[in-house]
């Protein structure tokens, strides 16, 4: 079993739909919970991170972690063409000193907004 | 004003050649990384470096050797080229070692 499960989609939906997109992890020391946005042909770019159990909001993205359940999502409001992207989460344990933030990220899910 | 650059963005290239892969980072931070992202968009990481030392070093064929020269550069080194090799590389920098990493835009590298 992966450390980090994502369903890897597509995902197709009509614009102005709201989309949710999710990770379960098996690993209960992960502290930090990050999704990457990626455009075909590019590198990922950060758009969510949150620290812990809760919600955090920007815009139309909302991100949740429920580290009870070993879940997070990425909810996307009034979805918009510019959308459509591969959608990776990825998560990393509290590492304290020196130690270095190993990121452990999900297979992604691919979005299609559809105008 | 790029932040994080990699060269070159494609290589193409026959088995058992060598080749490297050039990263650098104009945002002033002090940890780099090498990510590999597979045919199925699966995305690992492979080394990471801080301030010119070796942080992390996933269980990576040591066919594959990361040098840091300074801060701001991180290249990769590729010996003795296999099919399997055949990916996305891309290339990170975080500002200390549990900040966000921003990415470059990736090499895609071919191995006929």
């Amino acid at each position: 079993q992966k450390e980090v499960e994502q369903d890897p989609g597509p995902l197709s939906v009509p614009e102005g739909a709201i989309v949710s997109l999710n990770c379960t992890y098996s690993n209960s020391a992960f502290q930090y919970f990050m999704w990457y946005r990626q455009y075909s042909r590019k590198g990922p770019e950060l758009l969510m991170y949150t620290y812990s159990s809760g919600n955090k909001e920007d815009g139309r993205f909302t991100a949740q972690v429920d580290k009870s359940s070993k879940y997070i999502s990425l909810f996307i409001r009034d979805s918009q063409p510019s959308d459509s992207a591969t959608y990776l989460c990825a998560m990393s344990e509290w590492m304290g000193g020196g130690a270095t933030n190993k990121l452990i990220f999900g297979t992604g899910t691919l979005l299609a907004v559809q105008p | 004003d790029t932040a994080v650059s990699q060269t070159p963005k494609y290589l193409v290239t026959q088995m058992g050649n060598d080749k490297s892969i050039k990263c650098e980072q104009n945002l002033g931070h002090d940890t780099m990384y090498w990510y590999k992202q597979d045919s199925k968009k699966f995305l690992k990481i492979m080394f990471s470096y801080n301030n010119k030392e070796l942080i992390i070093n996933e269980t990576v064929p040591n066919r594959f050797s990361p040098k840091s020269p300074d801060k701001a550069h991180l290249n990769l080194h590729i010996n003795s080229l296999e099919l399997g090799d055949s990916a996305v590389y891309f290339c990170a920098s975080s500002q200390g070692q549990t900040d966000t990493q921003y990415f470059g835009p990736g090499t895609r590298l071919t191995v006929l």
